[in-house]
This record gives structure tokens, sequence and C-alpha cells, in this order.
């Protein structure tokens, strides 16, 4: 069971440049998450899809772009990269219920230089 | 808003000794769910323990045990005789019920090392 899948597991970018997280998940369930971990600031939500068909903004939206392409699949787009997104990206997906717990991918780590 | 603080940046045990990660929370809402995270050194987070404010009870699982207080708005985390394989970062996280955004606030994170 592959559970949550992320790619690609490592990026390094140019400033200016852009490129798309890909996450998709298995397990059927209809919410899905972006998450950014920074040293010190623990994990901020960048975007979220509460079900197919819906995206809202989290904590930190700016410079990026989600797609819901399916219940499946949920993409994170950086237009024009910026050294200050320099991060370790987590992809999640839970039921749609707020008490449910998230499955995490296993992560990108992305430099922008 | 809510918000989850965890004050304790990293903490540095010798094996056997028990240590406590603390969690306080912040929330307006009357139900919300709480939560804690392991990442192990792999990167991946794995989930650990889910509670309700309705439910204070303290709960155990093996060496793990969780104390929810209201009163206090606090959700501390406690490992018995640690293990060198318990050395990780712990996340505390915090979802509303009713209000806020329908996704998890995770807290900065306790990175714990214990030492052999």
């Amino acid at each position: 069971n592959a559970g949550v899948t992320q790619t690609p597991k490592f990026q390094v970018l140019k400033t200016g440049q852009s490129m798309t997280l890909q996450c998709a998940q298995d397990m059927n369930h209809n919410s899905m998450y972006w998450y950014r971990q920074d040293p010190g600031m623990g994990l901020r939500l960048i975007y979220y899809s509460a079900s197919e068909g819906t995206t809202d903004k989290g904590e930190v939206p700016n410079g990026y772009n989600v797609s819901r392409l399916n219940k499946r699949e949920f993409s994170l787009r950086l237009e024009s990269a910026a050294p200050s997104q320099t991060s370790v990206y987590f992809c999640a997906s839970s039921e749609s219920r707020r008490d449910e717990k998230l499955f995490f991918g296993s992560g990108t780590q992305l430099s922008v230089l | 808003a809510q918000k989850v603080t965890q004050a304790q940046t990293e903490i540095s045990v010798v094996e056997k000794e028990d240590v406590t990660l603390d969690c306080v929370y912040e929330t307006r809402d009357t139900t919300y769910y709480l939560f804690w995270y392991k990442q192990p050194p792999s990167g991946e987070l794995v989930f650990l323990i889910r509670r309700n404010s309705f439910d204070e009870q303290n709960e155990i699982s093996g060496r793990y045990s969780w104390n929810f207080q209201k009163s206090t708005s606090s959700f501390n985390f406690t490992i018995t005789a640690s293990q060198v394989v318990d050395s990780a970062v712990y996340f505390c996280a915090l979802s509303e019920a009713h209000t806020g955004r329908r996704a998890l606030t995770f807290g900065s994170g306790t990175r714990l090392q214990v030492q052999p």
C-alpha cells in the first residue's frame, strides 16, 4: 500500500524558475494538504483541498498555486521560485472530518539558489 | 485563531531517563482535537495519538503517556525509560471542529535526542 506519494524527493532550482510538486494518494481520502517545514517554524500550511474541486489558502500561500486534479492528486506549483521558498515540502491526506489524522508523504527537499 | 506552542526547542537525555514534551494550545472553539506526531530522522511524519476536547482522560500506550489538561490548555507527552529509537522531532497539533481552517495547525516541534 503506497499511501501518499510525492515526487520529486529532491530538487534544486535557480531563482525565477518554475516547477510543480506532485502528490498522489491511494487511500480514497477526500482532503489533501501541502505543508512546508522550516527550521524552528514547524509545519506551516500552504494550501489545502477539503474535497475534490475545492482549494483554500493556508497560512503561507504567497508564491504558490495548487491544483486538485482529481480525488487522488493534488499538485503544488511554484511559478517563479525564490530563495525564501527553500524548504522541505510535505503533502498529506485525510478523510474530510476535522478529527481525522493526517497521512504524510516522505517529503520533497527543495533548494532555490 | 488557533495556535500551538512547543516551548522546548531541543531536549537531550540519556537512555532510560523519563522525558516530558510540553504542548500548550490556544483555541476559541469549544470542540477541538489534539494530536502528536513523530518525525524520525527518515523524515516522514508518523501519527502517535489523537484526543478530543471532551476526553480529558490520560492515555498510556506502552512507554508513552499523554496528559491532557483543559484548565491549563496543555497536552503534554511523556516517554518513560527513553530509548535511542525515540530520538526524533515531535510535533503537537490542533484542529478546530467548527471554526478556523479545515486543517491541522502544528507547533514548531521539539527535537529529542536520546544518548546511549
